[in-house]
């Protein structure tokens, strides 16, 4: 079975300029996360997707984050204007049981903002 | 709200001998508790779970982690370590119902030495 898909797996950027993070989740995977995992921290949830509605975004900066999910496999984040402190490993991660939440996650994209 | 802390930041340890890698975790309700590693630019991968029943958990690996409901702790150890161990773990948890997202720790870094 194919694992969560992530790309791309670096980016460098200037700030105040866009990104976009692309995930293809396991097959048949109905929740996807995405994660922003700064250096020396564990992972914070930013987003989850419950095939293409979103359950929970109370922890994304929405003045600059977005995501969507369109068709309920694939989701893109995307970040408008970068700034500094958004230099982070941005994780996917994706679920078959919400309920025991044995969660997959994939490589991540590694994010620096110059 | 749930909260992990991960009393360790880094964990030296000679090969073969054994390891305890320390969580606790605030929460005013019953939770689920998990343990994930992270080995150098890889997501993450869950190492064991506890979901009910034997607060002795048995993981991938070789690894173990005992539940202990009083104390708040969810240790993970495992009794003979390989270089092959050294990577970043991370504790996590959630309440046992409802639609709430993994709260992880900081992180703990194994590094085993030959």
């Amino acid at each position: 079975e194919a694992g969560v898909a992530q790309s791309p797996r670096y980016k460098i950027i200037e700030k105040r300029q866009s990104v976009a993070f692309w995930c293809n989740p396991i097959s048949g995977h109905a929740t996807l996360y995405w994660y922003q995992q700064i250096l020396g921290q564990g992972p914070k949830l930013l987003i989850q997707f419950q095939n293409n509605g979103v359950v929970d975004d109370s922890q994304l900066p929405k003045d600059r984050f977005s995501a969507e999910r369109l068709k309920g496999v694939d989701s893109t984040l995307k970040i408008q204007p970068a700034k500094l402190e958004d230099s982070a490993v941005y994780l996917c991660a994706s679920t078959m049981d919400l309920r025991t939440d044995t969660q997959y996650f994939g490589p991540g994209t590694r994010l620096t903002v110059l | 709200a749930q909260s992990v802390t991960q009393l360790d930041s880094q964990v030296p340890v000679f090969e073969e001998a054994p390891v305890e890698l320390r969580c606790n975790y605030s929460s005013s309700v019953s939770v689920y508790l998990f343990w994930y590693v992270q080995y150098p630019n890889q997501g993450l991968q869950l190492l064991l779970k506890y979901l009910s029943g034997s607060t002795l958990v048995k993981g991938i690996n070789g690894f173990e982690a005992e539940f202990n409901k009083s104390q708040t702790s969810f240790h993970l150890r495992k009794p003979s370590v390989h270089i092959s161990d050294t990577a970043e773990y991370f504790c996590a948890v959630r309440r046992n119902s409802g639609n709430t997202p993994l709260v992880f720790g900081k992180g703990t870094r194994l590094s085993v030495i030959a």
